[in-house]
This record gives C-alpha cells, structure tokens and sequence, in this order.
C-alpha cells in the first residue's frame, strides 16, 4: 500500500527566508502524482502545487518550487521569501496515475509558523 | 463555478442524535470523496464514489456511519446515532479522473463541516 510520511511535524521560519518541507512516499507504481496542499486557519484546503512523476523537471509555482527525487521517493516543498500568509499546515498528498483507485493519500502535516 | 458546497458549516449535535452532511461537487466531475480529519489521525479517507457509485467505504468506521451520491449533483453523509468521539472536520472533495488530463489531477475541497457532539 502507498504511505505518505511528513516527519516533520512543526517548522518556523523568519519571514522573507526560504523554509524546505519534507516528504517521502512508498509506492511501486511507476505513475503517479504528487501534491502539496495548504490548510490555512479558515480550514480550506488549497491546491498548491502539482508533480507528474514522468516528469523530470520540477514544477514550479511563483514562491514555491518542489525537489522531486523520484529514485528516493521524496517530494519536498521549498517556499521562498516566506509571507506571514504562508502559516498554515501542509500536507503532501500522492494519486496512483492510472486505473480506477483514484484517491489520494495524505501525509499527517507539517504546521508552519511564519515569525515576523 | 462556485466550487464544492458543503452545509452546514459548523453542527453541534446531542450524543444519539442523527447528524446528516450534505455536499455538492463541481458539476461535471467524476470523482466525490468523504474525508474526516482529527488531530489525532490526520485526513482519513471514509468513502468515495465514481459517478454516484461507491468504490471504496473500507474507511467508514463502523455501521452508524452512512453515505450516498443518489446523483451526480448531490451526496449526503449521515452519522446515526452520533457518539462523541466522531467529533471532527468532514470534507467532501470532487476532482475528474486521471484521464482528463492536467491540471485535473488534484481535487477541489469544500470549505469542511464542524461537528461536534456533546
């Protein structure tokens, strides 16, 4: 079975600097998809970046950009000159690409404080 | 479109009682999940449908735990009778298959319904 495993989790980081989330993930399917997903204190949760494994490029989204390792099975987010905006808890999250088992699976989070 | 649509927001019910969750995916998606999140356990996945039928309910705790796509505009998660214990954030999510293509893959999460029974 797919696990998703955030081992982090709690981080901080002074606002205008870089912060690394991590992620790894246990799979033996060779397509898949990747997400982070952000859960700020409203509770929405929010698409915030994507990754198709048979990419190799790494997908990029304005502040934040993701170190995909598809040998090691790890998928981390990298958030630059971090806004007090960006406090919320994480999740990074995995789809199977094909068949009918269309759900995805969590991680348990990772809660991001932003310190002014 | 408006998105997903869950109600009520936020419910406070009395142990026993019959609580029922309602959820409206985006129109024309294939795809509806139920997910539960505590701080304890995190997202858990209870149920998911493909176009209205359930594929996978191995999450639903136990029997008082219920849930029903009757059509492609509308499911409802009912919790009868309700215990403590099932005090949580219910999602309802919707998304197309894989097949559709990117930038489908994700979901689109509704905003969550609080309950919380006493």
């Amino acid at each position: 079975a797919q696990t998703v495993t955030q081992s982090q989790p709690e981080m901080s980081v002074q606002e205008a600097e870089t912060v690394t989330l991590s992620c790894t993930y246990d799979t033996s399917e060779s397509d898949y998809y990747l997400f982070w997903y952000k859960q700020p204190p409203s509770r929405q949760m929010i698409l915030v970046i994507r990754q198709e494994a048979y990419k190799q490029q790494n997908a990029t989204e304005n502040r934040f950009s993701v170190n995909f390792q598809k040998a090691a099975k790890s998928f981390s987010l990298k958030i630059s000159d971090s806004q007090l905006g960006d406090a919320a808890m994480y999740f990074c999250a995995y789809r199977k690409g094909r068949g009918r088992d269309d759900k995805i699976i969590f991680g348990k989070g990772t809660r991001l404080h932003i310190l002014p | 479109d408006a998105g997903v649509i869950q109600s009520p927001r936020h419910e406070v019910t009395e142990m026993g009682q019959e609580v029922t969750l309602r959820c409206k995916p985006i129109s024309g998606h294939d795809y509806l999940f139920w997910y539960r999140q505590t701080m304890m356990r995190g997202l858990e996945l209870l149920i998911y449908f493909n176009n209205n039928v359930p594929i996978d309910d191995s999450g639903m705790p136990e029997d008082r735990f219920s849930a029903k796509m009757p059509n492609a505009s509308f499911s409802t998660l009912k919790i009868q009778p309700s215990e403590p214990r099932d005090s949580a954030v219910y999602f309802c999510a919707s998304s197309f298959k894989w097949d559709r293509g990117p930038p489908n893959y994700g979901y689109t999460f509704g905003s969550g319904t609080r309950l919380t029974v006493v």
